[in-house]
């Protein structure tokens, strides 16, 4: 079963500067990588599939990159709503949900 | 744009079960894999199981087998998700996510907008 690893755990940004959050998969996943944002109180929201394509309605300033074992959320220009918990989480293979115990963004 | 509708919070005896509905937006049912997730307070996401849209066959992570029973009513566009034999530790929201289409494996979206179940004596 693949395991999936974030860092750091805590991230602490000013508005307005660049945030960059790492996803790691202990195996190969290829391209097969979404992201999601989660709020207080609020349920997930996908924000990037397949590794790199933003979702409908994401801003741009939320990309995302790599493949195999190494990803990467950027998130340009923090906006005051943009702090929040990220999850990266694999589709390439069982069992279904495969998630990171998530990055915090709060603010510095 | 596909919204999904979840019931009310509920509290619940250990030993008891409880019963999650989800209600969909248009075709989403008969269409699109439907999957339950929970996240326990200050924890992480976790999958519990899937009904596939065409045989409305269902799929369980093996840490709820036995406890967890996914069901639909496509002439309401509803899904509902059954859990018995609870525990303390079930406390969670439950969020019930649209898959894809034709795999099982895939992202999640949209998600409903959470349920939380307390169990306590």
């Amino acid at each position: 079963e693949i395991v999936m690893t974030q860092s750091p755990a805590t991230l602490s940004v000013s508005p307005g500067e660049r945030a960059t959050l790492s996803c790691r998969a202990s195996q190969s996943v290829g391209s097969n990588l979404a992201w999601y944002q989660q709020k207080p109180g609020q349920a997930p929201r996908l924000l990037i599939l397949g590794a790199s394509t933003r979702a409908t309605g994401i801003p741009v300033r939320f990309s995302g990159s790599g493949s195999g074992t190494a990803f990467t959320l950027t998130i340009n220009s923090l906006q005051s709503e943009d702090f929040a918990v990220y999850y990266c989480q694999q589709y390439d293979s069982w069992p279904p949900g495969t998630f990171g115990p998530g990055t915090k963004v709060d603010i510095k | 744009q596909v919204l999904l509708v979840q019931s009310g919070a509920e509290v619940k005896r250990p030993g008891a079960s409880v019963t999650v509905s989800c209600k969909a937006s248009g075709n989403t049912l008969r269409d699109y894999y439907m999957h339950w997730l929970r996240q326990a307070p200050g924890q992480g996401l976790e999958w519990m199981g899937w009904i596939n849209p065409k045989s409305g066959g269902t799929i369980y992570s093996q840490k709820f087998e036995g406890r967890v029973t996914v069901t639909r009513d496509t002439s309401i566009r509803t899904v509902y998700m059954e859990l018995s034999g609870l525990k303390p530790d079930d406390t969670a929201v439950y969020y019930c996510a649209r898959g894809a289409m034709i795999r099982g494996v895939t992202w999640f979206d949209p998600w409903g907008q959470g349920t939380l179940v307390t169990v306590s004596s």
